[in-house]
């Protein structure tokens, strides 16, 4: 079975444009979770999905968007690229009913230049 | 307001030897605690876990030990092998807003020297 994945692997911007990254979770997972892990520190929590429904938001700017699709799918939204925004993008899911388990991606290494 | 602390940003050990990676929690809620191993390029991956209802969980050469009264956790390694040789975080989850999220520490990179 395959894990989840997220595309682009790598990703180079420059300041004020913006990005999508995107998320398979696990088959079967209806619930996806989006983390920030600037180096040095832990990742932090951006959005949950659930559904198809933003089910919260950490302490992130309106610049973090999301949306999760009929196939439990996921994309990441930042507008207006700050150079603060570098850093890797993990999704993670998560099956319903089951412990606080997350299951990660590689994540997404975007450089914000 | 780190919930979470993971006060030692780096440790090395000899191969076979035990690994003692410690984290700290400041939230009396937390009640399941999971321990989560990095290596570059890779996601997290789950390693561990324990429930507060428990002292100490054991799994292979893993081993986690809770001690709430002092809201510390340790997480045991032994004997250590080369492969170990990577980033590990300690989490909590948390209910916000109606949302379930993992509140990490900062992370300990553990390097395993032959």
């Amino acid at each position: 079975d395959a894990g989840v994945t997220q595309s682009p692997t790598h990703l180079i911007k420059t300041r004020g444009q913006q990005v999508t990254l995107r998320c398979s979770p696990i088959s079967g997972h209806k619930s996806v979770s989006w983390y920030q892990q600037v180096l040095g520190q832990g990742p932090q929590f951006i959005f949950q999905y659930y559904e198809k429904e933003e089910r919260g938001r950490g302490n992130f700017p309106d610049r973090f968007s999301a949306r999760q699709f009929p196939n439990y799918s996921s994309e990441l939204n930042v507008n207006a690229l700050l150079l603060g925004d570098s850093a890797l993008y993990l999704c993670a899911s998560r099956a319903t009913g089951t412990n606080e388990k997350l299951f990660f991606g590689s994540g997404t290494q975007l450089s914000v230049l | 307001d780190q919930q979470v602390k993971q006060n030692s940003p780096s440790l090395s050990v000899q191969e076979g030897r035990i690994s003692i990676l410690n984290c700290d929690y400041t939230n009396s809620m937390f009640d399941y605690f999971l321990w989560y191993k990095k290596y570059p390029a890779e996601g997290p991956t789950f390693l561990i876990s324990i429930s507060s209802i428990k002292d100490k969980n054991e799994d292979g050469r893993f081993t986690v030990f809770l001690n709430k009264s002092a809201k510390h956790l340790s997480l045991h390694i032994v004997p250590s092998q080369p492969g170990d040789s990577a980033v590990y975080f300690c989490a909590a989850p948390q209910s916000v807003q109606g949302a379930q999220k993992l509140v990490f520490g900062q992370g300990t990179r553990l390097t395993i020297n032959p």
